[in-house]
Order: structure tokens, then C-alpha cells, then sequence
């Protein structure tokens, strides 16, 4: 299919690990977001990229997560040193523009132990 | 600061009947509002959103949604529910000019009863 792909789709993780979650965007999509969202509540935007510019990176909770898109399609989040409240699912979305019609990938659900 | 409220958790409805879910919001300026839909082992998906003009927004899957400016509110109806509709329902609103970064309610869990 031609949707936004995530991988992997589980993750776990020992405390204090680092892990690298991957979002294949739809081809051509300008923008793209990361959100984090935790059991029972909705998703928590995290970061936003148009092309390769990371334009918004203000809900990234700590200096631990780090967002990337270094050739404007692939993105990779990167979460170092893993804590328990890490544990969640990480959805990347992509619009062919703004954020008016994002389209979202299956999620990437990590769990840190 | 941009906020959504979903004060329903949980509502459960029989097959063909109506439903109404309740969305409240907290924006400065004129929003972009937005409901999807999450259901298991699929991805969110969007249903309708709001951004100008009429205020009655149709949907997909027979899904329509009422911005009200003087409620702040932009609930989702649908006059006859069906199975498939069992699922999590998310408003959210656009907090920029360009809706790049969206505020998500912490979403209703819809069940039917057949």
C-alpha cells in the first residue's frame, strides 16, 4: 500500500537503552509529525517537519528525544536512555502539505522495562 | 493555551440509534477542528474537519459535526450507528495558522449494543 509505514511496530526496551523508531512518510508528503501517545489518552504532538526543516520541535519532553529527516522523506525518532514513562505509542503522520489533512501510520508501541 | 475536552469517556448505543459525541475547545482565535477515528489495529483516520465557512461539516461514513462559536463546541453526530462504528473518536483543534501542530482530546470510546 501507498500509506505512512512504521517500524518496528513493537519495541522493548531495557531501561537506559537507546532505541530508533522509523517513519516512512506517504511519497511526496512535505510534512511530517511525530506524536507520543500514551495508554487511554489521545496522542501528544511531539514534532513537526516541512521537508527537511524541523520547524517545530516544542513538545519533545526531554533532551533525550531527538527528531530527524535528514533528506526530507525517512524520519527517525530517537529516544536515548529510555525511561519507564517513555512507555508509549509513537505515531508519525504525513500531509501533503500543512497539518490540514494528516495521514497516520500504524504506530510504533515501546516498552521500556 | 489550546485545549480539548471530551467529558464523555465511554458511551455505549444501540445499533441504529443516534449518537451525538461531545467536544469542547479552548482557542484564541478562529480553530481548526478536526475528529478522527482510532480503532484497533488500524491508524488514526480523519472524519471531518472545520476550518471556514459552513458551520454544519459532512463527514465520511455518514459522520457529520456542528461548529457552534458561542458553545465552543464542534460535536459529532450520526443519526443511525452501526457496528462498525465501535471504536475511540478524537477531537482535536489546529493550534496554528497552518493546523501543524494539533491538540488531541483525550478521545471517547464508543460501543454499540447490538
Amino acid at each position: 500500500g501507498a500509506g505512512v509505514s512504521q517500524s518496528p511496530r513493537y519495541k522493548v526496551a531495557k531501561r537506559g537503552q537507546d532505541v530508533a523508531l522509523r517513519c516512512d512518510p506517504i511519497s511526496g508528503h512535505v510534512s511530517l509529525f511525530w506524536y507520543q501517545q500514551a495508554l487511554g489518552q489521545g496522542p501528544e504532538f511531539l514534532t513537526y517537519f516541512q521537508n527537511e526543516a524541523q520547524l517545530d520541535k516544542s513538545g519533545l519532553p526531554s533532551d533525550r528525544f531527538f527528531a530527524e529527516r535528514p533528506e526530507g522523506s525517512v524520519s527517525t525518532l530517537k529516544i536515548q536512555r529510555t525511561q519507564q514513562e517513555d512507555s508509549a505509542v509513537y505515531l508519525c503522520a504525513s500531509s501533503p502539505s500543512g497539518g490540514e489533512r494528516q495521514f497516520f501510520g500504524p504506530g510504533t508501541r515501546l516498552t521500556v522495562l | 493555551a489550546q485545549s480539548v475536552t471530551q467529558p464523555d469517556i465511554h458511551i455505549t448505543v444501540s445499533e441504529g440509534a443516534s449518537l451525538e459525541l461531545r467536544c469542547n475547545y479552548s482557542y484564541g482565535a478562529t480553530p481548526y477542528l478536526f475528529w478522527y477515528v482510532q480503532s484497533p489495529g488500524q491508524g488514526l483516520q480523519l472524519l471531518l474537519k472545520y476550518f471556514s465557512g459552513d458551520t454544519l461539516v459532512q463527514g465520511i461514513k455518514g459522520f457529520e459535526a456542528e461548529f457552534k462559536r458561542s458553545q465552543s463546541s464542534f460535536n459529532l453526530r450520526k443519526p443511525s450507528v452501526h457496528w462498525s462504528d465501535a471504536a475511540e473518536y478524537f477531537c482535536a483543534v489546529g493550534a496554528s495558522s497552518s493546523a501543524s501542530k494539533i491538540i488531541f482530546g483525550s478521545g471517547t470510546r464508543l460501543s454499540i449494543r447490538p
